[in-house]
């Protein structure tokens, strides 16, 4: 069974300073990557996916992910958060087995991101 | 067009008992998914449903089940309730099975006292 690891619980900045949250998974065939974001009181919401293609992805508010197959990785970046970036992130992974039968999302237990103005 | 809409935003209910929570899917999508989030925890599969009928399950026993309507709304049932159950439960709509992009409702956080 697929697993997702998110290596931080709490991450806190300041306002413009960089951003990378690490996430990886495990499952020895072909994946579909997710992160999604929860601000506070409001439900999640999907920030970028990765199907296929180009590894580098770019999602909604200047996010974006890197996919790299060899280390089970797809770590969220962005190069300078606002005060506005304040939510709770999880990494998500679809394992795909083809045929309908991809059904399931399993996320990682989530990185709360504090930015400090 | 209309999101993903569950109801009711919060229960509280009392050990033992049953409790029904529903989720209306966005416009024009047919299969709906179930997660539980425990404080502290990401979202965990529960089951999915697609056209009425349920399309795979997580590791939840069996007193947790679902229905799919026609219209594509959804219900969830946990009977016997326990103190574990207290949980945030997210509905989760996608254009068809075979599609990965799920659309989140906003969640009911339910309270088993």
């Amino acid at each position: 069974a697929q697993s997702v690891s998110q290596h931080n619980h709490h991450v806190i900045l300041s306002e413009a300073a960089s951003l990378e949250l690490g996430c990886n998974y495990s499952y020895g065939g072909t994946v579909n990557l997710f992160w999604y974001v929860q601000y506070p009181g409001q439900h999640l919401q999907l920030l970028l996916k990765y199907f296929s293609g180009d590894p580098l992805v770019k999602g909604i508010k200047g996010f974006e992910a890197e996919f790299i197959k060899s280390k089970f990785s797809f770590n969220l970046r962005k190069p300078s958060v606002q005060w506005s970036d304040t939510a709770e992130y999880f990494c998500a992974v679809i394992a795909d087995r083809g045929g309908g039968s991809n059904y399931k999302l399993t996320f990682g237990k989530g990185t709360l991101l504090t930015v400090n103005p | 067009e209309t999101g993903v809409t569950q109801s009711p935003t919060h229960l509280i209910k009392t050990r033992g008992q049953q409790v029904t929570l529903r989720c209306s899917s966005q416009s024009g999508h047919n299969t709906v998914s179930w997660y539980q989030q425990a404080l502290g925890q990401g979202p965990q599969f529960i089951f999915q449903y697609y056209r009425e009928e349920e399309n795979g399950r997580g590791n939840f026993p069996p007193r947790f089940s679902g229905l799919q309507f026609p219209n594509y709304s959804s219900e969830l049932n946990v009977n016997a309730l326990e103190l574990d159950d207290s949980a945030l439960y997210l509905c989760a709509s996608s254009l068809s099975r075979g599609t990965y992009e799920q659309y989140f409702g906003p969640g009911t956080r339910l309270t088993v006292t």
